[in-house]
């Protein structure tokens, strides 16, 4: 167990609808990541937020955005769902948001679109 | 940007081989750290190595950076079943990781 919390495990929506996938960082982590992991494109950094503020960007759609709260937990939203947004999304925390340390990763939510 | 690639993408070895995962980066890195996925979960990190030339064990892992900080390899000697999963590097850039797409590796009894 990473200390690392992911609701839901499983998520079955529809094209064209709205989620949200929720984080809570393990305890003192002040630095929140989302990952997409399809079959062919492994693990695909979406974005990064530390305290609150957004860090980092990475192949993140303008149909997706996220936040943290003052508590540090995390939530990413997507809109507007494709068959192709179907994927498992970790999120992982880290003590600071420098390269230098280790992430640990949640359980994942793993979304189906139909 | 920074791109990270890992090769072999795949690998199924008998139990008892030897296996060894690449990873290349397009820059210089600052660190750089693996990653263990076992089927079903999720990544777990193994080790972080900074310095150039480095090479650090783990048992039966052995994981080295090399000298210009651009690459970096995890060698397992004589793999075992619970070595099955895909393995991952990340390399470090000016603030945040950059992973490769993995090397998934199983083991066949």
């Amino acid at each position: 167990d990473s200390g690392v919390t992911q609701t839901p495990k499983h998520l079955i929506t529809a094209t064209g609808q709205r989620v949200t996938l929720r984080c809570s960082p393990r305890s003192g982590d002040l630095s929140v990541y989302w990952y997409q992991q399809s079959l062919d494109q492994g693990l695909q950094f979406l974005i990064q937020y530390y305290n609150g503020e957004e860090r980092a960007k990475g192949n993140i759609l303008e149909r997706f955005s996220a936040q943290q709260f003052p508590d540090l937990h995390s939530e990413l939203n997507l809109s507007s769902l494709e068959l192709g947004d179907s994927a498992l999304y970790f999120c992982a925390s880290s003590a600071t948001g420098g390269a230098f340390y280790e992430q640990y990763f949640g359980p994942g939510t793993r979304l189906t679109v139909t | 940007g920074q791109q990270v690639m890992q090769i072999p993408q795949y690998q199924h070895v008998q139990e008892g081989e030897d296996f060894t995962t690449y990873c290349n980066s397009s820059t210089t890195l600052s660190n750089i750290q693996w990653y263990k996925q076992r089927p079903g979960g999720h990544p777990v990190f193994l080790i972080q190595l900074v310095k150039s030339g480095e090479v650090k064990k783990q048992k039966r892992l052995t994981f080295q950076f090399g000298e210009a900080k651009k690459n970096s390899s995890l060698h397992i000697t004589a793999t075992q079943t619970t070595d099955v999963g895909t393995y991952f590097c990340a390399g470090g850039g000016y603030s945040t990781l950059t992973f490769g797409k993995g090397t998934m590796l199983l083991v066949s009894p």
